[in-house]
Order: C-alpha cells, then structure tokens, then sequence
C-alpha cells in the first residue's frame, strides 16, 4: 500500500538554526498537510498545500514557517530560526481531495529537537 | 482549544470483549469525523470515518455512532484483538471545502489478552 514518507526520522538542530523537513507523498495525492504534536499535547494543523500553493493555515504557521513542492514529489517544511518551543514531532499528510470523504494519510513522523 | 475532546486517557478491555471509545465535540460546523489510530513511533493511521449526514458507518470490526444533538460519537471495536492497543485519536473537520482537522487528546486503548 502507498504510504507517505518522511525524512529525517529525528533531526536535532541547535537554537536560532534552519531546518527542513521532508515528505514524499502519496503519488496521485493532491493536497499536502503539515501537523504537529508537541510532547502530551495534542495534534495540531499547521497547514495545508495543494497546485502550489498555501490553501489554509493556522496562527502556528508564522513568518519562521514555509512550505514548498520544489519538484514533483517532495513537500518540505521549514523553519527558518528554530526555538526551543518548536521541538515536537512533525507529521506531514496528504489526501486524493481536499473535499468530501477522503481522509488524510499520515507519515511517519520527524522527531525535532531544538538545544 | 477545546473544540474535540476525549475525556478517557486510557481504557482497558479484555481480549474478544467490546471496547467503546467516546469523543465529544462542541462546533457544530464540523461535518466530517475520522478515528486514526496510532502506534508508537509511527503516524496515524486513518480508521473509519463518517459523515454528519449519518449516523452509523460500519468496517468490519470497527462501527462509528455519531450522535449530532449530544455532539458525541463513539467508535466501537468488537471483538477487541491485542493488535488493537494503541492510541486513538478523534478528529473533525470544519465545513465542507476546508481541510484542516481538528484532533482530541487521544484515549490509549490496552486489550489484555
């Protein structure tokens, strides 16, 4: 079955630094998510991507935060200067539609770390 | 942001009995609802879902109530199996168009064999 892939599993990443994440999703998927989940907290939306673009996100999503497709399969996040409250797993997702009953497919996860 | 709720953290169930996980919500713009479940170490994986528009969806073992008026639904799993423990996750989504999913806190399922 198709999944979604992430990389890194884990990244650790000094306070004020860059860091992106990646994510293949599913071939034929069209809309792209990022979430979070902060240690025993909840799940949070970030954002979602779809024919290049930022179709909705949160007030998480500030300035520090982009998204990109740069090529035809990957989906990247990123964190322009790190802080310390950004440590948390980050899981990308994507889905067929944005719309109707097409659920969202998670990855793995990527473990981030900031010192 | 309370908008979905899970008030159990844990439930435990005996091999082959029912387990009944419980979600409530207070939006009543939501007109989607999914179950992930997840394992440690890895993402959610989608379940079963159901639309505002019904009020059961049934896979297999798994059945999802919907109950619009108490804003409340359920996921049941019979018989539970011990590849069943993991969490659970509730989610809802906001109007038909938009994508964002709003999640509960997650209810940690252990079935004891």
């Amino acid at each position: 079955e198709p999944e979604v892939t992430q990389t890194p599993s884990h990244q650790v990443t000094q306070m004020g630094q860059e860091v992106i994440l990646r994510c293949v999703p599913i071939s034929n998927h069209l809309y792209f998510y990022w979430y979070r989940q902060i240690l025993g907290q909840k799940v949070e939306f970030l954002v979602s991507f779809y024919n290049n673009e930022i179709s909705e996100k949160s007030e998480i999503f500030d300035d520090q935060f982009s998204v990109e497709r740069p090529d035809g399969s990957n989906f990247t996040l990123k964190i322009r200067s790190t802080k310390l409250e950004d440590s948390a797993m980050y899981f990308c997702a994507s889905s067929v539609l944005g719309q109707a009953v097409q659920p969202q497919h998670f990855g793995d996860g990527t473990r981030l770390s900031i010192l | 942001d309370q908008q979905v709720k899970q008030n159990s953290p844990s439930l435990s169930v005996q091999e082959g009995r029912i387990s009944i996980l419980n979600c409530d919500y207070t939006n009543s713009m939501f007109d989607y609802f999914l179950w992930y479940k997840k394992y440690p170490a890895e993402g959610p994986t989608f379940l079963i879902s159901i639309s505002s528009i019904k009020d059961k969806n049934e896979d297999g073992r798994f059945t999802v109530f919907l109950n619009k008026s108490a804003k409340h639904l359920s996921l049941h799993i019979v018989p539970s199996q011990p590849g069943d423990s993991a969490v659970y996750f509730c989610a809802a989504r906001l109007i038909q168009g938009a994508q964002k999913l709003v999640f509960g806190q997650g209810t940690r399922l252990t079935i004891n064999p």
